[in-house]
C-alpha cells in the first residue's frame, strides 16, 4: 500500500528552527510536496522536490532523498503566523497525490 | 487573478437529506479536483477530470456521491443521501495540467455538517 508518516504535532518556540520530517512508501515517485494548511483554510503550496538535495526559499527550506523516501522541511526565524498545519504529499507513478495527514506546528513566544 | 471559487462555505444537513458544492476553477486550468478533507486528516481525492472527462474517481462512493464538470470549467459535487461520516471540508483544487509538476490551488472548501 501506498503510506505517508509525518508527526502528528510539534512544538517550538518563536525565532528558533524547526524540522518536520516525512517519509513515504509510494507506487511510483514524481516528485514530492510541501503545502501549508492554516486553521480552517485551504491548502497553499510551500516547495517541490523532485531530485535529491535541499531547495531554499526564504526562511522554508525542503529537503529531499529518494533513496530513503524521505523529506524534511525546515522552518528559521519562526514567526507566530507559522502555527498552522504541514502536509506533505508525493506524487505517485499516476501523477496522483497521496496526502499524509499533516503535522501541527504550535509556536510559542 | 482570481483563485478557486467555492459555494456554499458552510453546509449542514440532516442525514439522508441531499447537498450540492460548486467550485469555479482557475482561468486555463484544465484539471479539476475535488478532496474530502476529514478534521485532523489529509486531503482524500474523490475526483479528478482533465478539461470535462475523469481522470480518477476510484476512491469517490458511487452510490451516495457524483460529479459534473460538464462544459469542462466550473465544476458540482452532489452527495445524495448524506451520511453522518460525511462531515467533512469539501475542497476543490485546480492545476494549470496534470502531470509532473502539478502544482495545484486551492479553494477555501465547504465545511459540512451532517446531523
Amino acid at each position: 500500500g501506498q503510506n505517508i508518516d509525518q508527526p502528528t504535532e510539534m512544538t517550538a518556540t518563536e525565532g528558533a528552527i524547526v524540522q518536520i520530517n516525512c517519509t513515504y512508501q509510494t507506487s511510483g515517485f514524481n516528485g514530492l510536496f510541501w503545502y501549508q494548511q492554516h486553521a480552517g483554510e485551504a491548502p497553499t503550496f510551500l516547495s517541490y522536490n523532485v531530485l535529491d538535495g535541499l531547495e531554499e526559499k526564504g526562511r522554508f527550506s525542503s529537503f529531499l532523498s529518494r533513496s530513503k523516501g524521505y523529506s524534511y522541511l525546515l522552518l528559521k526565524e519562526l514567526q507566530m503566523k507559522d502555527s498552522a498545519s504541514y502536509l506533505c504529499a508525493v506524487s505517485d507513478s499516476n501523477y496522483q497525490l497521496i496526502w499524509g495527514a499533516g503535522t501541527k506546528l504550535i509556536i510559542k513566544p | 487573478e482570481a483563485g478557486v471559487a467555492q459555494s456554499p462555505r458552510y453546509k449542514i444537513i440532516e442525514k439522508r437529506q441531499s447537498v450540492a458544492f460548486w467550485c469555479n476553477p482557475i482561468s486555463g486550468h484544465a484539471t479539476l479536483y475535488w478532496y474530502q478533507q476529514i478534521l485532523g486528516q489529509g486531503p482524500k481525492l474523490l475526483i479528478q477530470f482533465q478539461n470535462n472527462g475523469v481522470v480518477d474517481d476510484s476512491q469517490l462512493p458511487k452510490d451516495r456521491f457524483s460529479a459534473e464538470r460538464l462544459k469542462g470549467v466550473d465544476s458540482t459535487l452532489k452527495i445524495q443521501p448524506a451520511k453522518l461520516e460525511d462531515s467533512a471540508v469539501y475542497l476543490c483544487a485546480s492545476s494549470f495540467r496534470s502531470g509532473s509538476y502539478n502544482e495545484q490551488f486551492f479553494g477555501p472548501g465547504t465545511r459540512l455538517t451532517v446531523l
